[in-house]
């Protein structure tokens, strides 16, 4: 079983739509979870950390499921500038250390 | 305020040559990291480094070697290039390794290296 799992989409959505993605990481140690952002030919860029509580970034909706083990990732009034994959980053303990593990992403593409 | 830069952006390769790749930060980070990322893969981590002078193995190690003279600075060699290691290089560097929030990664723009 893969440390990080996401769908990889991609998901096709119109322009104002709310649309969400799950992922499910395997190792209950896992200490923090974030959600990063990537465009075609772009590096990954930090879009929100997620804590325990949940948060949320104007139309963007973080939550953790500790039991179940996954995060989620709820996005509002989706924009064409949304189009992108996002990748889930679990930070697991491993070798005395941390490692942050990302998942393969999920692609979102909004239509017009 | 550069952030993370890489370079060279784009390289072709022929198999058995050498090259390196340069990340250079300007954050005081004291993390520094060197992925690769193939079509429907994750991102991978190959080398990291805690610190200035100190480097450690990754998850895909085999075929790289990498430095760490300066703090600001983290060097990917390829010493022998084969096709496999056609992929899409990122830097990376964080503030801190630990288990709670405060080691959030930033990356650089990549570097697109193809080996014929």
């Amino acid at each position: 079983r893969k440390e990080v799992e996401q769908d990889p989409g991609p998901f096709n959505v119109p322009e104002g739509a709310t649309v969400a993605f799950n992922c499910t990481y395997s190792n209950s140690a896992s200490q923090s979870f974030f959600w990063y952002r990537q465009d075609c030919r772009k590096e990954p860029k930090l879009l929100m950390s997620v804590y325990s509580s949940g948060n949320e970034d104007g139309r963007f909706t973080a939550q953790l499921n500790r039991a179940s083990q996954y995060i989620s990732l709820l996005i509002r009034d989706s924009k064409l500038s949304d189009s992108a994959t996002y990748l889930c980053v679990v930070n697991i303990p491993k070798d005395s250390s941390y490692k942050l593990i990302f998942g393969s992403g999920t692609r979102l593409l909004v239509r017009p | 305020n550069a952030g993370v830069t890489q370079t060279p952006k784009f390289r072709v390769l022929k198999t058995g040559q050498s090259m390196t790749l340069l990340c250079a930060q300007d954050m005081n980070h004291e993390y520094m990291y060197w992925y690769r990322q193939d079509p429907g893969m994750g991102l991978r981590l190959i080398h990291y480094s805690v610190g200035e002078g100190t480097t450690a193995k990754g998850e895909v190690p085999d075929g790289y070697n990498v430095s760490r003279l300066k703090k600001q600075n983290f060097l990917l060699g390829l010493e022998s290039a084969a096709p496999s290691q056609t992929s899409v290089y990122f830097c990376a560097s964080s503030y801190s390794i630990s288990g709670s929030f405060g080691n959030e990664q930033f990356f650089g723009p990549g570097t697109r290296l193809t080996v014929l």
